[in-house]
């Protein structure tokens, strides 16, 4: 079976400082990839998404990246944070061949203060 | 474009009375609609889903939802509510590119 994880699953920062976070998923091959942020009140917002390594698409112009080194992982960062980069960042994959529907992973609590 | 909205941005219900959350979607093409629950500081889980299959949709834990082409409605019921129900319920229907149009959440509060 597959199996999202992410971590760290909590995080704090200082305005200014550098961001990784990392997601991986266990048991399929070449899936789809996505980032969202949950900020408080606003709902899900899609940043971006990977249908394969190398291939990143931004949803949302930001001071965050992505990246997908390997298959099945794929990295959020950002050079400097932002307070507003606060939020709890969802990981999700896809299997793709027409299947739509998206698996999370169980979360980041990023705390910039 | 692919868009849902949900009716109600709280429901609260009492535990063992019926819960309906309210969805109304728009999509330019035969649509794919899901629900999925969050419980505080967790990932999302998918609840069900429906893919023009049967129009009456059974999920995990008791819900269920019915499509409604007529209405553009995909509303979701449970008889009874759980304690362990009170959560944030999203409504999603299928964008372009496999990527999905999320509702605004609606959260649900149990009472004892």
């Amino acid at each position: 079976s597959q199996t999202i994880h992410q971590w760290p699953a909590t995080l704090v920062q200082p305005v200014g400082s550098p961001l990784s976070l990392e997601c991986t998923v266990e048991g399929t091959s070449n899936p789809n990839l996505y980032w969202y942020r949950q900020a408080a009140g606003r709902g899900l917002q899609l940043l971006f998404y990977s249908v394969g390594i190398g291939q990143i698409s931004s949803e949302v112009p930001q001071n965050l990246s992505a990246s997908r080194p390997q298959d099945r992982q794929f990295i959020l960062s950002s050079k400097k944070l932002l307070l507003s980069d606060s939020g709890f960042y969802l990981c999700a994959w896809n299997p793709g061949a027409k299947v739509y529907e998206q698996f999370f992973g169980p979360g980041t609590r990023l705390t910039v203060l | 474009a692919q868009s849902v909205t949900q009716l109600d941005s709280h429901v609260s219900v009492s535990e063992g009375t019926p819960v309906l959350l309210r969805c109304n979607y728009s999509s330019s093409y035969s649509p794919s609609l899901f629900w999925y629950v969050q419980h505080p500081n967790k990932g999302l889980q998918l609840l069900l889903k429906y893919t023009s299959a049967a129009t009456l949709v059974k999920g995990i834990n008791g819900f269920e939802a019915e499509f409604k082409k007529s209405e553009t409605s995909f509303h979701l019921t449970k008889p009874s509510a759980h304690m362990s129900d009170a959560a944030e319920y999203f409504c999603v229907v299928r964008g372009n590119d496999y990527k999905l149009s999320f509702g605004a959440g609606t959260t649900v509060t149990v009472r004892a």
